[in-house]
């Protein structure tokens, strides 16, 4: 039984570059949510998406877009990169948005 | 907005010996808690949560205890091991929104 897959594993873009991370949960979850961990940090949530909508946002521009899928998986698309949008990206998927969040590996963005 | 904070950055123990990590809230309308354990290279794993309802939540060696009061959380490891050396990750979550998280601590087991 697969756990939440992220890819890429790592990435390098330039500023002002467009990037897309993807994200397919757990077999059995239906929500996925991201996260930004910028180093040294915690995770910081960006949003959420359940139904293929956007069910919650955190506090993050309008360049971060989301997106998500009838087979559950999503994607997330960070416009106009700027060297800040440097992280560790982190997926998790649960059922219904409740609590039993399983985490990907992350995919690592660095931008230059 | 630092929601959730964990306000010691590393955390070092011997092994055998009792490691607790702390947590601080603001937002009194958190209503579930949660610990994750993170090694390098690896996604946040799921550790061990608490309910605002209880004031404490025991599973086999972890253990963490609720003040409401003093909008604290703290998580018990006994005894610790080496393989508890990990950043743990505490997180608070409203009414099954997103969670929140902080900024981790670091925790080394010493053989």
């Amino acid at each position: 039984d697969a756990g939440v897959t992220q890819s890429p594993t790592h990435l390098i873009k330039t500023r002002g570059q467009q990037v897309t991370l993807r994200c397919s949960p757990k077999s059995g979850h239906d929500t996925v949510s991201w996260y930004q961990q910028a180093l040294g940090q915690g995770p910081q949530f960006i949003f959420q998406y359940y139904e293929e909508e956007e069910r919650q946002r955190g506090n993050f521009p309008d360049r971060f877009s989301g997106h998500q899928f009838p087979n559950y998986s999503s994607e997330l698309n960070v416009n106009a990169l700027l060297l800040g949008d440097s992280a560790l990206y982190l997926c998790a998927s649960s059922y219904r948005g409740l609590s039993g969040y399983t985490f990907g590996s992350g995919t690592r963005l660095t931008v230059v | 907005d630092q929601q959730v904070k964990q306000n010691s950055p590393s955390l070092s123990v011997q092994e055998g010996r009792i490691s607790i990590l702390n947590c601080d809230y603001t937002n009194s309308m958190f209503d579930y808690f949660l610990w994750y354990k993170k090694y390098p290279a690896e996604g946040p794993t799921f550790l061990i949560s608490i309910s605002s309802i209880k004031d404490k939540n025991e599973d086999g060696r972890f253990t963490v205890f609720l003040n409401k009061s003093a909008k604290h959380l703290s998580l018990h490891i006994v005894p610790s091991q080496p393989g508890d050396s990990a950043v743990y990750f505490c997180a608070a979550s409203e009414e099954n929104n997103d969670m929140r998280f902080g900024a981790g601590t670091r925790l080394t087991v010493k053989p």
